[in-house]
């Protein structure tokens, strides 16, 4: 299975704090993805980074991969209430892991 | 709206009854993927379609699930003689080649199997 496992499971910080989740993955990939789900939006695909990329962003969100690790990270700079949801790191067809629950206090 | 939809939204049922749910994809997305997830899990996946062409169908789905997509463009995913077990979101997303797979996802459908 090429499924993710995201790390912390719960995050709580306050607002303005960054957030950083870190993923795991057991097998070679071709890209790997983040999404974000919250009551209110769902399931949201946030950003894809291919293999033979180290680091991406968008927006408030840097993605890094290191391949040799199998491993990849998540971070959300100047963190809001509204940044408040599951995080989930997907691989393959895509599989997801359980995710990270961040929780941002105002 | 034009994004996914799916239907019903929410499904309550009697165990050992059949419930059928319903996805309409983006309009001209050929990938269609079907997941479901419980509570304080990730999204579980169940089966994949290109156009009309089921590609990919999870080792865990039991023989009681069946999906199709008969023209390429809505999909169907059945559950046979529901039980208890089955009680849980069921999530379908849907992409363009070359894009992120599963990229845009629907509300899904809540079903309760009492």
């Amino acid at each position: 299975s090429q499924q993710g496992e995201e790390d912390p499971q719960a995050l709580s910080i306050q607002e303005g704090e960054n957030a950083t989740m870190n993923c795991s993955y057991k097998t070679s990939i071709n890209n790997l993805q983040w999404y974000r789900q919250n009551s209110g939006r769902g399931l949201v695909h946030l950003i894809l980074i291919r293999s033979n990329e180290r680091e991406k962003h968008s927006g408030r969100l840097r993605v890094t991969l290191d391949t040799s690790k199998k491993s990849s990270s998540l971070l959300i700079t100047a963190s809001r209430a509204a940044d408040t949801a599951s995080y989930f790191c997907a691989t393959g067809i895509p599989t997801f892991g359980r995710g990270t629950s961040l929780i941002v206090h105002p | 709206d034009t994004g996914v939809s799916q239907n019903p939204r929410h499904k309550i049922t009697k165990r050992g009854q059949n419930v059928t749910f319903r996805c309409d994809p983006i309009s001209e997305h050929n990938r269609l993927y079907w997941y479901r997830q419980t509570l304080g899990q990730g999204p579980e996946f169940l089966t994949y379609f290109q156009n009309e062409a089921q590609l990919e169908k999870s080792r865990l789905l039991s023989d009681r699930f069946s999906a199709e997509r008969p023209k390429g463009s809505f999909s169907t995913l059945e559950i046979q003689r529901t039980e208890q077990g089955d009680s849980a979101m069921y999530l379908c997303a849907s992409s363009l080649p070359g894009t992120p797979s599963a990229g845009y996802f629907g509300p899904g459908t809540r079903l309760t199997v009492l």
